[in-house]
């Protein structure tokens, strides 16, 4: 199981943003993902084996963390970062998303 | 460019079934592991099922176990989901993914969905 927190979190342009993942089990190899979800579009890779940004992602974004309890940085956020983010593990055979991190920019 | 097409969504009763179809474009397909994903309406992102290059041990989750068969055509470039004994509850969005290699399962790439609803 993944939980994600905080459920919602409301911030202003400029600001910073700490999204936390924690497993319930050790993520193996830290096999950690995280992906952005904007409305009515689908979900965009940012961060795999918990802190490699993907292709094209901005330097803003930043996975870290190991074992259990993982985190998604987003400095100086911007109005286009408003978003659900999710974390994803494969792990014990399973592969099984977070609930969601719900970013609203003020 | 990398493109995913989805097809085959609809309507359909409970019990029922459908195959969504997934053509691939734009990188190798038959170098590529491939899955499915799914987003029922207003909610959170699962996971369906993951095949690997050559279609040997496919991964499923619980939820779709024993209904649902994942296959690819490498011929054709070409992803498959046959759903079987369709439930209300396999309502969602299904989305076509494609593994970003040497990732540990991430997906890189996202079709734009193929929207799937039971109902009676």
């Amino acid at each position: 199981v993944l939980t994600q927190s905080p459920g919602t979190l409301s911030l202003s342009p400029g600001e910073r943003a700490t999204l936390s993942c924690r497993a319930s089990q050790s993520v193996s190899n830290n096999y950690l993902t995280w992906y952005q979800q904007k409305p009515g579009q689908a979900p965009r890779l940012l961060i795999y084996g918990a802190s490699s940004r993907a292709s094209g992602i901005p330097d803003r974004f930043s996975g870290s963390g190991s074992g259990t309890d993982f985190t998604l940085t987003i400095t100086r956020l911007e109005p286009e970062d408003s978003a659900v983010y999710y974390c994803q593990q494969y792990g014990g055979g399973r592969l099984t998303f977070g609930g969601g991190t719900r970013v609203e920019i003020k | 460019d990398v493109q995913l097409l989805e097809s085959g969504g609809g309507l359909v009763q409970p019990g029922g079934s459908l195959r969504l179809s997934c053509i691939a474009s734009g990188f190798t397909f038959s170098s590529s592991i491939m899955g499915w994903a799914r987003q029922a309406p207003g909610k959170g992102l699962g996971w369906v099922s993951v095949i690997s290059v050559d279609g040997r041990s496919p991964y499923y989750a619980d939820s779709v176990k024993g209904r649902f068969t994942i296959s690819r055509d490498n011929s054709k470039d070409t992803l498959y989901l046959q759903m079987n004994s369709l439930k209300a509850e396999d309502t969602a969005v299904y989305y076509c993914v494609k593994e970003q290699p040497a990732s540990g399962w991430s997906f890189d790439y996202w079709g734009q969905g193929a929207l799937v609803t039971v109902s009676s």
